[in-house]
């Protein structure tokens, strides 16, 4: 399989649930971040990861947990979230943070929050 | 003020149609430009970039940036069915300076080709 791969592609979670979304690239990138595309909203960048290590969280709360265990996987972990946080949450990789143009997202976890 | 400014429409033209869609912006440093597309249920996928002024072409696709002006514009000639789905502006400063390049995005316009 290639490409940017997201799972679940959709999730209904109840506010006390924990629950985990998954990223898996199988590009050679380096870099992976999170997004999140709300209705009527421009796509918010939440997290940047560099070789694992996490170089950038964008005043993201803290009820939003990312994990990257290796450069080929990303994980966001969610707990006690609230109904504005459901949207559509997008992961993307590419070469390098530097390389802007070479952006690959997946498909998206569609959330939903009740 | 947003940084950057998208009519997010919808847009409904019929086939075969000149499509010019557009974004405004607020960052004098920004100087690498993107549109993106997204169909229903996918991500984003990069349709055509450019770096500072001036125009690109690629088939049906031609892209414009104004900087004078903070105007860039995607315009779609012979429109196709085929192109429905979101486009979506977006653009980066100068990523040499920083440690990542940043994108910034509007919101989208949402295009419909009717046969």
């Amino acid at each position: 399989e290639t490409g940017v791969t997201q799972t679940p592609r959709h999730l209904v979670m109840g506010m006390t649930n924990k629950k985990s979304l998954k990223c898996e690239q199988h590009l050679g990138h380096n870099a992976m971040y999170w997004y999140k595309q709300s209705a009527k909203k421009p796509l918010e960048l939440m997290f940047v990861y560099n070789f694992k290590e996490q170089t950038e969280n964008n005043s993201v709360p803290s009820r939003f947990s990312p994990e990257c265990p290796n450069s080929s996987h990303l994980f966001l972990h969610l707990h006690t979230l609230q109904p504005e946080d459901s949207a559509l949450y997008l992961c993307a990789s590419s070469p390098t943070p530097r390389q802007i143009y070479g952006y690959t997202f997946g498909s998206g976890t569609r959330l939903t929050v009740v | 003020q947003k940084e950057v400014e998208q009519d997010p429409g919808p847009l409904s033209v019929p086939e075969g149609a000149i499509v010019s869609l557009n974004c405004t912006y607020s960052n004098s440093a920004f100087q690498y430009f993107m549109w993106y597309r997204q169909y229903s249920r996918k991500g984003p996928e990069l349709l055509m970039y450019t770096y500072s002024s001036g125009n690109k072409e690629d088939g049906r696709f031609t892209a414009q940036v104004d900087k004078s002006s903070k105007y860039i514009s995607l315009f779609i000639r012979d429109s196709q069915p085929s192109d429905s789905a979101t486009y979506l502006c977006a653009m980066s400063g100068v990523a040499g300076g920083t440690s990542y390049g940043k994108l910034t995005f509007g919101q989208g316009t949402i295009l419909t080709v009717h046969p």
